[in-house]
């Protein structure tokens, strides 16, 4: 199976501007989270889908907002960018359960988004 | 709440010596542990997952880690550092509750000299 694709894989925006990053999981994952990387905050969650519903939020603001479609791809979104909104944004699909549990998280390349 | 703490940011060793990072967890419940390593521009790979059962838990490239609830603690171990083990180490922690969602440590940088 091909693993969770992620794309663009670098992007570069200026202030004000808004981005769209795109996730394909696992074939037959309907589980979508979607994770910030920066050297000064380390790994934190952003969002969770499951079967097109958000299941899950994180400590963002607003600008932040994600969907996922029939086909379980999923799309985050950043709003009036900010400078401090650089990062490395991280997808990971699960597999089909609900409930969560031990089900292994499996993470794509990652978006490497720069604010300039 | 689940919290992960990860002891010592930047950890050195020779190669075909011990690797030991450290890792230990808060969980109300009992936890689900995880441990991931993440190579330079690319994504998390998992190396193992405590979920139930037995304590010591056995993971790819060689790596393992014991559960032990008393200390909190899930340390990962390597008994024989290779110079392709040098990558950035998270250990993370899933909160229960119908969620996938994991709470990661501020990660451990490690260095295999030669």
């Amino acid at each position: 199976k091909a693993g969770v694709t992620q794309t663009p894989r670098y992007l570069i925006k200026t202030r004000g501007q808004q981005v769209t990053l795109s996730c394909s999981p696992i074939s037959g994952h309907r589980s979508v989270s979607w994770y910030q990387q920066t050297p000064g905050q380390g790994l934190q969650f952003l969002f969770e889908y499951f079967s097109e519903t958000q299941r899950n939020k994180g400590n963002f603001p607003g600008r932040f907002s994600g969907r996922q479609f029939s086909n379980s791809r999923s799309e985050m979104n950043v709003s009036t960018l900010e400078l401090g909104d650089s990062a490395l944004y991280l997808c990971a699909s699960t597999d089909k359960k609900a409930s969560g549990g031990a089900d292994t998280q499996y993470f794509g390349p990652g978006t490497r988004l720069t604010v300039l | 709440a689940q919290s992960v703490t990860q002891l010592g940011s930047h950890v050195s060793v020779s190669e075909g010596a011990l690797v030991l990072l450290r890792c230990n967890y808060s969980s109300s419940v009992p936890p689900y542990l995880f441990w991931y390593v993440q190579y330079p521009n690319q994504g998390l790979q998992l190396l193992l997952k405590y979920t139930t059962g037995a304590t010591l838990v056995k993971g790819i490239n060689g790596f393992e880690a014991e559960f032990k609830k008393s200390e909190t603690s899930f340390h990962l171990t390597k008994p024989s550092a290779h110079m392709s083990d040098a990558a950035e180490y998270f250990c993370a922690v899933r909160p229960g509750g119908a969620t996938n969602k994991l709470i990661f440590g501020t990660g451990t940088l490690l260095a295999v000299q030669p």
